[in-house]
């Protein structure tokens, strides 16, 4: 019952090649978002969104698109992978009343390296 | 812009010596400063949500506090399984309700 599962958790690939990973959420919320976390750098947003069909950017969005068609899954494209795209992605949704504060439900992230 | 900065990187603590990590903030207007608790391999985990100067809340061994500029996570007596990575996070007028920026966290080794 993690309630916000990623997949794959693992991926490796190669420069140039097209990746989706994939979030689910089973607990109805309106705002789902992307992060990737880098050593030193934190946790940065790449793309949000906050209801059926409706994204927006987010501080590192450049090379990533984003497509929510149904509120139980969000997901995050990379056209063409590149060596700079080698991070942890995590999915988080709004726990808040609302969704749109910051007390975020994490999940447990994907590793992807791009060689 | 708004920026986060957590101190020390990483610190080392016998079980039963008491600290605090400190989180320093800039941020045009203070919708809410957050803390997070991360484990390896896992996603971060929240902690507490601080609004105003003045504020605090605890949690078993760990109290968070929030001044104007700063926040700082206190840890009274940790154990071993209080060794995690700790993120703050803060959210600002102008970035909107969805924008979080992150610090890079401080690394908590508690030893036995």
């Amino acid at each position: 019952d993690a309630g916000i599962t990623q997949s794959p958790r693992h991926k490796v690939t190669e420069t140039g090649t097209p990746v989706t990973l994939r979030c689910h959420q089973t607990e109805n919320h309106r705002y789902m978002y992307w992060y990737r976390q880098d050593p030193g750098h934190g946790l940065r947003l790449i793309h949000y969104s906050y209801g059926v069909k409706d994204t927006d950017k987010g501080e590192v969005s450049d090379g990533y698109s984003v497509s929510r068609s149904k509120t139980e899954d969000f997901l995050l494209t990379l056209e063409s992978a590149t060596s700079s795209q080698t991070s942890v992605y995590f999915c988080a949704m709004g726990s808040g009343g609302t969704g749109n504060t910051g007390e975020l439900f994490f999940g447990e992230g994907s590793r992807l390296t791009v060689l | 812009e708004d920026q986060v900065t957590q101190s020390p990187e990483a610190l080392r603590l016998q079980e039963g010596e008491s600290s605090s990590l400190n989180c320093s903030y800039t941020v045009s207007g203070l919708r809410g400063l957050f803390w997070y608790r991360q484990d390896p391999g896992k996603g971060p985990e929240f902690l507490f949500t601080l609004y105003s100067a003045g504020e605090e809340k605890e949690k078993e061994r760990l109290k968070a506090t929030l001044t104007k500029k700063e926040s700082f996570l206190h840890i009274t007596a940790p154990k071993p399984e209080d060794s995690a990575t700790y993120l703050c996070a803060v959210q600002g007028f102008s970035g909107g309700y969805n924008k979080l920026i992150f610090g890079a966290g401080t690394r908590l080794a508690v030893h036995p």
